[in-house]
Parts: structure tokens; sequence; C-alpha cells
């Protein structure tokens, strides 16, 4: 199984400032996906982080507001651009495995704007 | 649209009790259903998978039903223990086995 290690853990930040999140797999995945999860929701699909070209943003996420880079098959960055309060939530990427049946999990990342 | 029900918010038994969780799902094919179970302030934890084409899977005390005419997955811990208190997700893989839908999660308290 693949170990996915996300930083930072929290954070606390400004409004109208920016937060990148990253993303490292100690093996290859197949698929790299971003995903939001507010206080007592579920877990929103964000967009899937595409290797070496553009993210696949889902409907109501954007380029601008969460730009997202794939460099390589174990890294990936998520930034929330320009935050407001309504951004505060916990974000969490997730690898898939080759075969695609198995998912891992970062351990997610606190946002919190003031 | 896509939707996803997990039967209740929350689910409270005793020790030792089989607790059994409820996924509904409408408006959708999937390639196959994963249960997760996620801890406070952590990522989902992955649990068990099964197939379109599969009825059940069982690992450990845990087992999971699927049956794609009624559009419903049954997830069951036997003997259930304190420890297992957690909230635990299910989510459909769509056919391109490529991005997962997830329910709300059902809240799990075993006391004992």
């Amino acid at each position: 199984s693949a170990v996915i290690s996300q930083k930072p853990s929290r954070d606390i930040c400004q409004r109208g400032t920016s937060l990148t999140i990253q993303c490292q797999v100690d093996s290859q995945v197949t698929m790299m996906f971003w995903y939001r999860q507010q206080p007592g929701q579920s877990l929103t699909l964000i967009a899937t982080a595409n290797q070496g070209s553009e993210a696949t943003y889902e409907s109501g996420f954007v380029i601008d507001k969460f730009p997202i880079s794939r460099p390589n098959l174990t890294f990936s960055t998520l930034t929330v651009s320009n935050m407001s309060p309504e951004d505060s939530s916990i974000y969490l990427c997730e690898g898939l495995a080759s075969g695609g049946t198995e998912a891992f999990f970062g351990q997610g990342t606190r946002l919190t704007v003031v | 649209s896509q939707k996803i029900e997990q039967n209740s918010e929350a689910l409270n038994i005793q020790e030792g009790k089989t607790a059994t969780l409820t996924c509904n799902y409408t408006n959708y094919s999937p390639a196959y259903l994963q249960w997760y179970r996620q801890d406070p302030g952590r990522g989902p934890v992955f649990l068990l998978l099964i197939r379109e084409n599969e009825k059940e899977k069982r690992k450990e005390r845990l087992k999971v039903t699927f049956d794609t005419t009624l559009k419903q997955s049954l997830f069951h811990i036997t003997a259930s223990q304190p420890a297992d208190s957690a909230t635990y997700l299910c989510a459909l893989a769509n056919q391109a086995g490529t991005a997962l839908i997830f329910g709300k999660g059902t809240t799990l308290s075993v006391s004992s």
C-alpha cells in the first residue's frame, strides 16, 4: 500500500492570501485527486491532478481559484488562492493505485481563513 | 443527478453486537463501491472494495454486500468493539474507475 504525506496539517491564514498544500506519495500512483471536506459533510471532489498537464476540475471549481500542479507521478500541489472565510475547510489529496481499486488519502490540511 | 445516501448520520450500538450500515445510490452505475473509515482529524482509510459483479466480500470482522438491482450496499461489523467507533463512508467509482463520489458518512458509536 502507498503512504501519502500531506502538509501542512493545518494553517490559519489571512483573507486575500494564498496557501499551497503539498502531497508526496511514497510510490507511484496512477491518479491523484484533491477533495474538500467541510465540517459534518462528505468529501467533495475539486479536481483530478493530471501529470504534466492542466488539472480537470469539477463543476463549481476553477483553475484561477484552485491551481493544481502534478509534475510527476508521486507529487502534487493544490493552491487555495485569494482566500476568504468560506474557504475554511479540510483539504485532502488522494492517490489511486495501479488498477484503480485501492485509494490512499493524505492526513488532510485543516485550513482556517480569518 | 447522482445521489448517494447513507442510512443515518449516527448509529449507536453495544459492544459485541453487529453494526449494519447502509449505502443507497441513485442515477449511477458504479464499477465498484468502497467503504472507508474516517477518524476525527484524519483522512479516510480504505477498508473494503466490492465490484459490481460481486455479491459479498469479507475481511476479518467486516462484511460488505452489493446489490446493483436495489442499488444498495450493506456494511456489517460483527462483534463490534469500542475501537470500531468512527465515521464510515461509502464511495462509488465511475465506470472508468477514475474518480470517487462519497456519501456523507455514518458515525458509529460502540459502547462498552
